[in-house]
């Protein structure tokens, strides 16, 4: 079972609505992650988190607005979408520097998801 | 650009083992082959990570090459539940990472 928690786990907006979807982890982890995945694809990395500090914006239209209010929660706010941004969106974390060790690699681990519907 | 490459599709018996190769020839001396799936409609789950030694865990077992430029992910007994994509990706240890997914191989389980 993840221990990141996604919500909404469903959204259906308009295309001038403004929304969000939340993100959450008690794993201690410091480095938190956005991304993206359309039908038949692979996900896609949009943000990067690390000790609550955007670290990497993967040219991310800015429709899409990522916030890290503190180093358990994640948002990504979401303004002005097109139809071709219904996708599912996922949250991930891991730990980060200070905390590795050689034999614990830097595991990634992913929320079920936001099925996002833009009409 | 993903830096791993493996076959779009397999198909596995249930109850046999299902054996997963993954091609990272351009794998560099600090960077982990980690090992994630995803069942329809869920989010990726991690399965196991190796750096090069040969590594097992309840899920499953990784075998890596002695050059490190390929590896095998073997599930000993797959189950119909087993039916999932399956990434191989190859990242570094250090600080925030940055995953980066190829297609995968779409496993099929038949009973």
């Amino acid at each position: 079972d993840t221990e990141v928690t996604q919500t909404p786990k469903h959204l259906v907006m308009g295309m001038t609505n403004k929304k969000s979807l939340k993100c959450e982890q008690h794993m201690g982890h410091r480095a938190m992650y956005w991304y993206k995945q359309k039908a038949k694809k692979p996900p896609e990395l949009m943000f990067v988190y690390s000790y609550e500090k955007l670290s990497i914006n993967e040219s991310v239209p800015s429709r899409f607005s990522p916030e890290c209010p503190n180093s358990s929660l994640l948002n990504l706010h979401l303004h002005a979408l097109q139809p071709e941004d219904s996708a599912l969106y996922l949250c991930a974390s891991s730990q980060d520097r200070g905390r590795i060790t050689p034999d614990s690699g830097n595991t990634i681990y992913f929320g079920e998801g936001s099925w996002l519907t833009v009409v | 650009d993903a830096k791993t490459t493996q076959p779009p599709s397999m198909d596995c018996a249930e109850g046999r083992a299902a054996n997963l190769p993954c091609n990272h020839s351009t794998i560099s001396g600090n960077e982990y082959v980690y090992w994630y799936r995803q069942i329809h409609s869920q989010g990726p789950q991690y399965i196991i990570h190796g750096l090069k030694n040969n590594e097992t865990n309840e899920m499953a077992s990784l075998i890596i090459t002695e050059d490190r430029k390929s590896s095998t992910l073997i599930l000993p007994h797959a189950t119909l539940r087993d039916t999932a994509v399956y990434y191989c990706i190859s990242a570094g240890i250090q600080g925030a990472q940055k995953l980066v997914f190829g297609q995968g191989t779409r496993l099929t389980i038949n009973p």
